[in-house]
């Protein structure tokens, strides 16, 4: 089973519509949570951390359910300028590391 | 503004040949990593350096080796590349401590290296 598992989408949406992406992990010592976001052919750059209560920024919320080893990302009102493939990241206390999702991709269509 | 520079955009090399990949931050970041995406494998650690002389195997380090001997600047070696090596190389820095502790990797802009 990998570490982290996300479903590669694509997800089309049309504009202004709403979203969710999950994301499940392995490991329940996993300590903290991140969704950073990937356009075609940049680097991945964060979008924002996970909080054990549910953090929103702007359209975008992330949650965690530490139970079911799963965190999700609801995005709102849909803009073209949120396509992008969209990387769950989960770092695990003692590894020193960060492991990545292979990311959902996202398309928002006119 | 933060600035991770990876030295080489697009290289082609050809098999057996030894391939440096070299990595530059102006952040005074303590943690490096290197990593390598793949489509339908995402993005996968190669190696990590917590401080100037340390090094730690990532998840697949078979065929690489790295260098970091300035704070600023980590290197990925390739020994004797081969084809399975062609791929997105990116290296990332974070502030010091674990990354837990900021969440934020600072990715530069990626080195797609080819294999002939």
């Amino acid at each position: 089973r990998k570490e982290v598992e996300q479903d590669p989408g694509p997800f089309n949406v049309p504009e202004g519509a709403t979203v969710a992406f999950n994301c499940t992990y392995s490991n329940s010592a996993s300590q903290s949570f991140f969704w950073y976001r990937q356009d075609c052919r940049k680097e991945p750059k964060l979008l924002m951390s996970v909080y054990s209560s549910g953090n929103e920024d702007g359209r975008f919320t992330a949650q965690l359910n530490r139970a079911s080893q799963y965190i999700s990302l609801l995005i709102r009102d849909s803009k073209l300028s949120d396509s992008a493939t969209y990387l769950c990241v989960v770092n695990t206390w003692g590894y020193q590391k960060v492991t990545f999702g292979t990311g959902t991709k996202l398309q928002v269509i006119p | 503004d933060v600035k991770v520079t990876q030295s080489s955009r697009y290289l082609v090399k050809r098999t057996g040949e030894k391939v440096f990949l070299e990595c530059v931050q102006d952040m005074d970041h303590e943690n490096m990593f290197w990593y390598r995406q793949d489509p339908g494998l995402g993005l996968r650690l190669i190696y990590f350096s917590y401080d100037v002389k340390m090094k730690e195997k990532g998840d697949i380090p078979e065929g690489y080796s790295v260098s970091r001997e300035k704070k600023e600047r980590f290197s990925l070696i390739l020994e004797s590349a081969s084809t399975n090596q062609t791929s997105m190389y990116l290296c990332a820095s974070s502030s010091p401590g674990l990354p837990s502790n900021t969440g934020e990797l600072f990715f530069g802009e990626g080195s797609r290296l080819t294999v002939l």
